[in-house]
């Protein structure tokens, strides 16, 4: 079973509030992946690291979205501003050695913006 | 970019009965991408249920089986013989190669009735 901890399970934020969310990676594992997952199951992926360093993300051009993993602290995954059109589960994932593995996801946060 | 289609939403199936889960993908990297079968029980987060990385290969996990066809780029999921517990939403994803990030597809609800 995995061991990813997303916290919290779920958040309910106004519009132009700020949303924060939290994940503790399974022990070991120094890469780490954020995905949105939409109404319609649809995966979007946002940022992945390894260690503290960040691999790929997409074109975060709105500058809403932040996210970081600090050493000996959870990551996180921050949006400034929440819109509505941010409603979603919002998936982190960790593996041992990057894609070619099984990831191990958490639970989720399930954002509602109102 | 890369994409993984699955066809159905939702799957209805007797238990006992045989089952076959559509998954296509197309990958516009060098090399062929793995192929991967995840699924969500209800109550639990994503898990990994099989791998295949080499082209040609068949996974195999819990009764399930996927076998790895590069030329009809498809990664169907079969099963001789589902159970009322096999209900769940199964994900097809891959990883090109090189790859930093996984893509899934939208996910297949299969309903197995008693």
């Amino acid at each position: 079973n995995s061991k990813v901890i997303q916290t919290p399970r779920y958040l309910v934020k106004g519009q132009g509030q700020k949303a924060k969310m939290r994940c503790i990676p399974e022990k070991g594992h120094p890469v780490v992946f954020w995905y949105q997952q939409n109404k319609n199951n649809e995966f979007k992926f946002l940022i992945n690291f390894q260690n503290q360093e960040v691999l790929q993300q997409i074109d975060m051009t709105e500058k809403r979205f932040s996210a970081e993993c600090p050493s000996n602290s959870p990551c996180s995954l921050e949006i400034q501003s929440s819109e509505a059109g941010d409603s979603a589960l919002y998936l982190c994932a960790s593996s041992l050695r990057g894609t070619n593995e099984r990831l191990f996801f958490g639970h989720g946060t399930k954002l509602s913006v109102l | 970019g890369d994409s993984v289609t699955q066809t159905e939403g939702q799957v209805t199936v007797s238990e006992s009965k045989s089952l076959i889960i559509n998954c296509t993908y197309s990958a516009t990297s060098i090399g062929y991408p793995n192929l991967f079968w995840y699924v969500r029980y209800p109550g639990e987060g994503l898990q990994l249920l099989l791998k295949v990385i080499t082209a040609g290969q068949k996974g195999s996990s819990r009764g399930f089986e996927a076998t790895y066809n590069k030329e009809a780029t498809s990664f169907h999921l079969q099963k001789a013989s589902v159970q009322e517990s096999d209900s769940a939403v199964y994900y097809c994803a891959l990883t090109p190669t090189g790859g930093y990030k996984v893509v899934f597809g939208s996910g297949t609800r299969l309903l197995v009735s008693p």
